[in-house]
């Protein structure tokens, strides 16, 4: 049964950073972007960034971008998602999720997610 | 954040048809951009519910339909059960950001109440 687990959450202070990681299991990873995407409390889905399938492109959402960063390891079947310079704002539950293709398309759908993990910035 | 604009909250009664609404732009689902719905139980992993506005993933009931005009996009729930009880969001892509080349972008999100 494919499946992905995330792990890393947990309190930090502003300014600090925190790495979460993902957990791939039954399906071939390294075929697949990965999405991270996030739900503050009390609050929708909103998209974080994605990474190609192998590793070689990402992009961001303008609200992290130059302070978070995505990455893999394949030979692993594990997702990465870097957070430095952490803001009250960025406290969160983080899911990754697989997306449909390679990479991204402006049609790519998400169709496997995590259960998530709790970020909490707070001093 | 949100860009898709969806109502808080739609209930009805165990057999009953409900409809979730997710209104967007010009620059998103009123460009031609696909419409996908995802379920959530809080604490559980999200569900993917509709891809390409009208098409169910393999496993997902055929009570559960899609559909997309102009601006706007509409999920169906027929036969509401129990087990319907969660939120759900609608996503698009939008493209009035240029400087980034990806801006997926989720619904306020609904909350279905089964009575």
């Amino acid at each position: 049964q494919m499946q992905l687990v995330e792990s890393g959450g947990g309190v930090v202070q502003p300014g600090r950073s925190l790495r979460l990681s993902c957990a791939a299991s039954s399906f071939t990873f390294s075929s697949f972007g990965m999405h991270w995407v996030r739900q503050a409390p009390g609050k929708g889905l909103e998209w974080v960034g994605v990474i190609s399938n192998d590793g070689s492109y990402e992009y961001y959402a303008a609200s992290v971008k130059g302070r978070f960063t995505i990455s893999r390891d394949n030979s692993k079947d594990l997702l990465y998602l870097q957070m430095n310079g952490l803001r009250a704002e960025d406290t969160a539950v983080y899911y990754c999720a697989k997306g449909d293709n390679h990479f991204w398309t402006a049609s790519g759908y998400l169709d496997l997610w995590g259960r998530g993990t709790l970020v909490t910035v707070s001093s | 954040q949100s860009v898709l604009t969806q109502p808080p909250s739609v209930s009805g009664a165990p057999g009953q048809r409900v409809t979730i609404s997710c209104t967007g732009s010009s620059s998103n689902i009123g460009a031609g951009y696909d419409v996908r719905w995802y379920q959530h139980l809080p604490g559980t992993a999200p569900k993917l519910l509709i891809y390409g506005n009208s098409n169910r993933p393999s496993g997902v009931p055929d009570r559960f339909s899609g559909s997309k005009s102009g601006s706007s996009a509409s999920l169906a729930i027929s036969g509401l059960q129990a087990e319907d009880e969660a939120d759900y969001y609608c996503q698009s892509y939008d493209n009035r950001d240029s400087s980034l080349s990806v801006f997926y972008v989720f619904g306020t999100g609904t909350k279905v109440t089964v009575l």
